[in-house]
């Protein structure tokens, strides 16, 4: 099993649309979650940083975390087609910065 | 904003030759910084956690030997694939946290594209 699970999708949705990501987690000693945005042959680019349970919110994105269920989530309001990449959820431990990944969700926002 | 460089960005390098890449943090100090690798649409894959001034950390099942990591400097940290095959092909992408502690934000690099023919 994974230590993070995520869905790849791809995910197709129309523009407007609240685009709903998902991921879970299987090691207890996660304490931060964190959600990137990677374009095609780029690198990742953060988007959300949630420590402990709890939502947090961005602009059009809002990040939860349910540790009790170990379960993340990434809400995207009003999606364009700018957003139209691959998502991608990580957790992390004791030891900052050094990340698990999930697998990516693909996504495309059609106009 | 801090900003993470890698060079090069793509190499195509020949069977049995060894290839550098460079991760340098432009405006920070980063004593850790970290290697991953991912392959076409999969996932980002934790290689190793470089320290600087230290030797590196690797994750079960990365060959030490193959993939040399230095970490010279607080802003320079380096991966050299050692006799590359065609299966080492890969992307190659590093991260440096600003900061020791949770709540300070992990900058990745853009990326190294490594092809080997």
């Amino acid at each position: 099993q994974k230590e993070v699970e995520q869905d790849p999708g791809p995910l197709s949705v129309p523009e407007g649309a609240i685009v709903s990501l998902n991921c879970t987690y299987s090691n207890s000693a996660f304490q931060y979650f964190m959600w990137y945005r990677q374009y095609s042959r780029k690198g990742p680019e953060l988007l959300m940083y949630t420590y402990s349970s709890g939502n947090k919110e961005d602009g059009r994105f809002t990040a939860q975390v349910d540790k009790s269920s170990k379960y993340i989530s990434l809400f995207i309001r009003d999606s364009q087609p700018s957003d139209s990449a691959t998502y991608l959820c990580s957790a992390g431990g004791t030891s900052y910065g050094k990340l698990t990944f999930g697998q990516g969700t693909i996504l495309t926002v059609h106009p | 904003g801090a900003v993470v460089s890698q060079h090069p960005s793509r190499v195509i390098c020949k069977s049995g030759t060894s290839v550098k890449i460079e991760c340098r943090s432009l405006d920070f100090q980063a004593t850790t910084m970290f290697w991953y690798r991912q392959f076409p649409k999969q996932s980002l894959m934790l290689m190793a956690t470089s320290n600087e001034g230290s030797k590196a950390t690797y994750e079960q099942g990365v060959e030490k030997d193959k993939f040399l990591i230095n970490h010279a400097s607080l802003t320079l940290s380096t991966l050299t694939v050692t006799s590359a095959h065609p299966e080492d092909s890969s992307f190659y992408i590093c991260s440096a946290r600003q900061g020791e502690t949770s709540g300070n934000t992990i900058y990745f690099g853009e990326g190294s594209w490594l092809t080997v023919v």
